[in-house]
């Protein structure tokens, strides 16, 4: 069964610092995709960034990087120059048939 | 941002009441889902639907129904609510042919509270 492993329940990052969440899985597929999502407080869940399984090149989006070690089932998010805007709920998540998510990772900003 | 509403936003019923939480998107998707997330918990799926009179069953056991009679709408009831499902629900979808690769959409969530 595909699980999904968020072990940081609360982070913190001083403003314009650079945050690492860490997020692993587990899947014997060898075709899938994985997200992070952002949950603002009382606000729409929002796709932050998707890396496909099969590319071996970290995707990036912005300020926003991932470090995808396939071999190792590591997908941790890397925010820089991280803003008042990034505090919420981040979570991440697996797809092949359906979506796992992770129990995410909430992440205070510090002015 | 996405097209997809849920409403109520917020609701605190008593117990023993029917409600219905509404979820509609603009978006043709096929593929919609309920989770119930708890704080500090992942998202657990409840429901799920592939398209019209399509509905499934998520991992999470739910005393909830769902329906799907029209393509944009998805709407879960509770026959008779109880303290325990108080929680938050999130709808989402995605289109069917972009069922294995391509994100969700979601809805803001229905905080419910059965007192």
């Amino acid at each position: 069964a595909q699980t999904v492993t968020q072990s940081q329940p609360e982070m913190s990052v001083q403003e314009a610092e650079t945050v690492t969440l860490s997020c692993t899985y587990d899947t014997s597929e060898s075709d899938y995709y994985l997200f992070w999502y952002k949950q603002p407080p009382s606000r729409q869940m929002i796709l932050v960034i998707r890396q496909e399984a099969y590319k071996q090149q970290n995707a990036t989006e912005n300020r926003f990087s991932v470090n995808f070690q396939k071999a190792a089932k590591s997908f941790s998010l890397k925010i820089s120059d991280s803003q008042l805007g990034d505090a919420a709920m981040y979570f991440c998540a697996y797809t092949g048939n359906q979506f796992y998510f992770g129990t995410g990772t909430s992440l205070t900003v510090i002015p | 941002e996405a097209d997809i509403y849920q409403t109520p936003r917020y609701l605190v019923i008593g117990t023993g009441k029917k409600i219905t939480l509404e979820c509609s998107q603009t978006m043709g998707h096929d593929k919609m889902y309920w989770y119930q997330q708890d704080p500090g918990m992942e998202l657990h799926l409840i429901h799920y639907s592939y398209g019209v009179n399509s509905t499934e069953k998520g991992d999470l056991s739910s005393e909830s129904t769902v329906s799907r009679i029209r393509t944009e709408h998805f709407p879960l009831t509770l026959e008779s609510a109880r303290p325990s499902h108080t929680s938050q629900y999130l709808c989402a979808s995605r289109p069917l042919w972009d069922s294995n690769t391509g994100e969700l959409f979601f809805g803001e969530g229905s905080r419910l509270t059965v007192l």
